[in-house]
Formats: structure tokens, C-alpha cells, sequence
């Protein structure tokens, strides 16, 4: 148990489809994170939280679409995904910029 | 542009052995370094942070050196085992909320 949950830990969706990643902290942090990973890599930062104001969006595609409703909760919103999309897709929080805590991810495959 | 280097290629070492890892960067002067564990299928835990008025920093088996003057971290572990087995991944931070990280080192601890 991270402290971070990420729900679902697996999705599989067309390219058409519409989708959410959901993510909750339960360690009182107030930065909140979405990171994506694909293989062989490095950690991609797409977008970045503060008490849910963003800070942060490292010229991400429309298609995905953050949301942040509260300190606790991030989610990412899918539309429209292509099949170069098909990665793990981390959130992670932190108190103000230490150490991040992140969540086991969600596995996304778009075909 | 800032860039992290880490060796691409795995480390193989025998049980009991050091591992030593390496981190360079360019184009920056990171306020602070972290170093992260992460396993196939779930997402990076912190493991140690230096601060750049900090030569070297350890806990338990680990040890962190950083030098600003070459741009380089190196990342002891000793008496290794098995369960080290994972892939290990440096992150200059020049503060702030964007942390980036390098792409890993591979370790495999042959028992």
C-alpha cells in the first residue's frame, strides 16, 4: 500500500472511446502529479497539481485531459487516444516538492 | 536542454557485491538529486535525497555521493542481494514542482 491509489490498474480502449484514470492520495500531500512511462523511456511529467490549481503542463495533447476537483483527487480524461498513447500512466503526490510518493499506475492499451 | 544520463545498459553483479550507478546531467544545477527503486508493473519509491552542499549521504546499505562539479551522482548499494534486483532512477531537482527523472539502470543481483 503506496498511499497513492490508481484505479483501474488495466484499460484497454479504442481509439474512439472516452475513459478516465482516477487517482487518490491519502497522505495529506497538496501537489499532485500525472506522470506517463513508456518502455525503455524515461518518466514523461505531463501535468502537475498544487492545492488544484495546475501548475504545470508539459505540452501535453488535448486529448488527455486533466482534473483535479480537490487536493486528494486527480483524474486524467481520455478522448480520441492513438495507439502511441499505450503506456503506464503514473500519478503521484508530494508535500510541496519533496520526495514523490506514487501510486502502482495504470496500464493503458489503445488499439 | 537539460538532459540526464543514466547507463542504458543492465548491471549484472554477484551477491555481496557493490553496485555502483551513475548519474550525469547537463545543462542544469540541480538544488538536489533523488534516487528512486522501481519494479516491473509498479510505480518508483524514494529511496535518497542529497542536497548540492552535501558530498555524500547513506542509509542502511545505500550511499549517495553528488558532485556538482562533474555533474555526477553515484549510487552505492553494498552487500547486495537478490532482492535488489530492480531498476534505479536518478532525479535532478532544481526545486519547484517539475521533477525529471532519468531513464534507469537495470540491476540484476545474481545469487
Amino acid at each position: 500500500e503506496t498511499g497513492v491509489t490508481q484505479t483501474p490498474r488495466h484499460l484497454v480502449m479504442g481509439m474512439t472511446n472516452k475513459k478516465s484514470l482516477k487517482c487518490e492520495q491519502h497522505l495529506g500531500h497538496n501537489a499532485m502529479y500525472w506522470y506517463k512511462q513508456s518502455a525503455k523511456k524515461p518518466l514523461e511529467l505531463m501535468f502537475v497539481y498544487n492545492f488544484k490549481e495546475q501548475t504545470e503542463n508539459n505540452s501535453v495533447p488535448s486529448r488527455f485531459s486533466p482534473e483535479c476537483p480537490n487536493s486528494s483527487h486527480l483524474f486524467l480524461h481520455l478522448h480520441t487516444l492513438q495507439p502511441e498513447d499505450s503506456a503506464l500512466y503514473l500519478c503521484a503526490s508530494s508535500f510541496y516538492n519533496s520526495p514523490l510518493h506514487f501510486g502502482n499506475g495504470t496500464r493503458l492499451t489503445v488499439t | 536542454s537539460q538532459k540526464i544520463e543514466q547507463n542504458s545498459e543492465a548491471l549484472n553483479i554477484q551477491e555481496g557485491k557493490t553496485a555502483t550507478l551513475t548519474c550525469n546531467y547537463t545543462n542544469y544545477s540541480p538544488a538536489y538529486l533523488q534516487w528512486y527503486r522501481q519494479d516491473p508493473g509498479r510505480g518508483p519509491v524514494f529511496l535518497l535525497l542529497i542536497r548540492e552542499n552535501e558530498k555524500e549521504k547513506r542509509k542502511e546499505r545505500l550511499k549517495v555521493t553528488f558532485d556538482t562539479t562533474l555533474k555526477q551522482s553515484l549510487f552505492h548499494i553494498t552487500a547486495s542481494q537478490p532482492a535488489d534486483s530492480a531498476t534505479y532512477l536518478c532525479a535532478p531537482n532544481t526545486g519547484g514542482f517539475k521533477t525529471i527523472f532519468g531513464a534507469g539502470t537495470r540491476l540484476f543481483v545474481k545469487a
